[in-house]
């Protein structure tokens, strides 16, 4: 089975701080995701990366970095976090394809206060 | 751009009856859907995939009928269960060079026992 885990499930920060969520996969996905989920507004997608040191920018990076090491972990970073980023946080994998599924992670809920 | 959406925001079924999930997408270009569960505080799990060069997929007491003619998916879900109750998302990929889903809103689905 495909597992994709998630450093944390539940954080609380304080708005400034600089936050780090971990995303790793254990199926030797290329490409690996960030997603927010919000109510009302479903998953938007942050940022991804389809190999190591790749990455591009989804429909909302503002704010955000990633960062791909390695090809198993993918790093979500919030250099200055503000309330507005309060949101569940999924990463998700899969193979390189355009038709291939991509695998969810437990997620992250994240807290600004 | 492209849309994803669900005619019917929540559904409510007796156990043992089927369930049919509706979704609507806009970009004609689209080659790949996926539905997705997710259940309350998890992430989202894979159910089902279909292909633009088919119509109809089965998996267990799950099936896909994609409609290409009117742009509409569906989700049947046999004999539904009290674990069937999750929020439903279906996901198009429009084939484009950058592995991008759009994700739906999602359906609530229900199940009374």
């Amino acid at each position: 089975d495909v597992k994709v885990t998630q450093s944390s499930r539940y954080l609380v920060k304080r708005t400034g701080e600089k936050v780090f969520l971990e995303c790793v996969q254990d199926m030797d996905h290329e490409n690996m995701f960030w997603y927010r989920q919000d109510p009302g507004l479903g998953l938007r997608l942050i940022y991804f990366s389809y190999d190591v040191k790749m990455k591009e920018k989804g429909d909302i990076p503002e704010g955000y970095s990633v960062s791909r090491e390695k090809k198993e972990r993918f790093s979500l970073i919030l250099e200055s976090a503000s309330t507005n980023q309060t949101s569940m946080y999924l990463c998700a994998s899969s193979l390189p394809s355009l038709t291939d599924t991509q695998y969810f992670g437990p997620g992250t809920r994240l807290t600004v206060l | 751009g492209e849309s994803v959406g669900l005619h019917l925001p929540t559904l409510s079924v007796q156990e043992g009856d089927n369930s049919i999930i509706n979704c609507a997408y806009s970009n004609s270009a689209s080659d790949y859907f996926i539905w997705y569960k997710q259940e309350s505080g998890k992430g989202p799990q894979f159910i089902i995939d279909i292909r633009s060069n088919m119509d109809k997929r089965q998996g267990q007491r799950v099936t896909v009928l994609l409609n290409k003619t009117v742009k509409h998916l569906s989700l049947q879900i046999a004999a539904t269960q009290p674990g069937d109750s999750a929020v439903y998302f279906c996901a198009e990929n429009s084939g484009g060079s950058n592995y991008k889903l759009t994700f739906g809103k999602g359906t609530l689905l229900t199940v009374n026992p």
